[in-house]
């Protein structure tokens, strides 16, 4: 059974400060997805990486992903008030883009 | 591109009654769409999902004659909450995917209240 854990659930960071949230996974999958939600929003697409050593940026973000580990990485470079949201990474299932299994989410908030 | 609009964005109905939820793609056509189900300050779970001119698949636990999903055309796919209670209230999202792209598109949810 694929599970998603992702650390930390909590992250409370000052402005212009850096950090890492960590996205592990169970058993192979050949998409990781990561995505923000704002408060009573639906999901924002961020990255999705689709290969071993694959990394992408976007911003003040980065994220990675190690296949052989089966972990994932998202950067935050900076920090600034209007990244504080929730942010999940997701690992597909059975090779299909829609069939996700969610991490819990690590809720970000960006202290000035 | 690549737009899925989802109707309503928010709902409040008596316990007891029907409600139903739409997930349209409105510039692309979705062989696949998917329905979720996200509680309070909880994260997102995987209810069914559908393809167009089929029988939805559920995942386990979730109830196929409760929720009732149809996906009629390319373009459009509902879910229904049949007889609803005060613990079906969440937040319901939809995503459609096509077999050409790399990820499934979002829906901007629904929120629903049962009363």
């Amino acid at each position: 059974e694929l599970k998603v854990e992702q650390n930390p659930l909590f992250l409370s960071m000052q402005e212009g400060k850096n950090y890492t949230i960590y996205c592990n996974y169970s058993t192979t999958s050949d998409r990781l997805y990561w995505y923000r939600q704002d408060p009573g929003k639906s999901l924002e697409s961020l990255f999705v990486l689709l290969s071993n050593g694959a990394v992408k940026q976007e911003g003040r973000l980065m994220a990675s992903l190690d296949t052989k580990a089966r972990l994932s990485t998202l950067h935050i470079t900076a920090a600034v008030h209007d990244l504080s949201a929730t942010y999940f990474c997701a690992v597909s299932r059975r090779g299909s883009q829609g069939n996700l299994i969610f991490g819990k989410g690590t809720k970000l908030s960006v202290k000035p | 591109g690549a737009v899925v609009s989802q109707h309503p964005s928010r709902v409040i109905c008596k316990s007891g009654t029907s409600v139903k939820i739409e997930c349209r793609s409105l510039d692309f056509q979705a062989t696949t769409m998917f329905w979720y189900r996200q509680f309070p300050k909880q994260s997102l779970m995987l209810m069914a999902t559908s393809n167009e001119g089929s029988k939805a698949t559920y995942e386990q636990g979730v109830e196929k004659d409760k929720f009732l999903i149809n996906h009629a055309s390319l373009t459009l796919s509902t879910l229904t909450v049949t007889s609803a209670h005060p613990e079906d209230s969440s937040f319901y999202i939809c995503s459609a995917a096509t077999g050409l792209s790399t990820e499934a598109f979002f829906g901007q949810g629904t929120r629903l209240t049962v009363v």
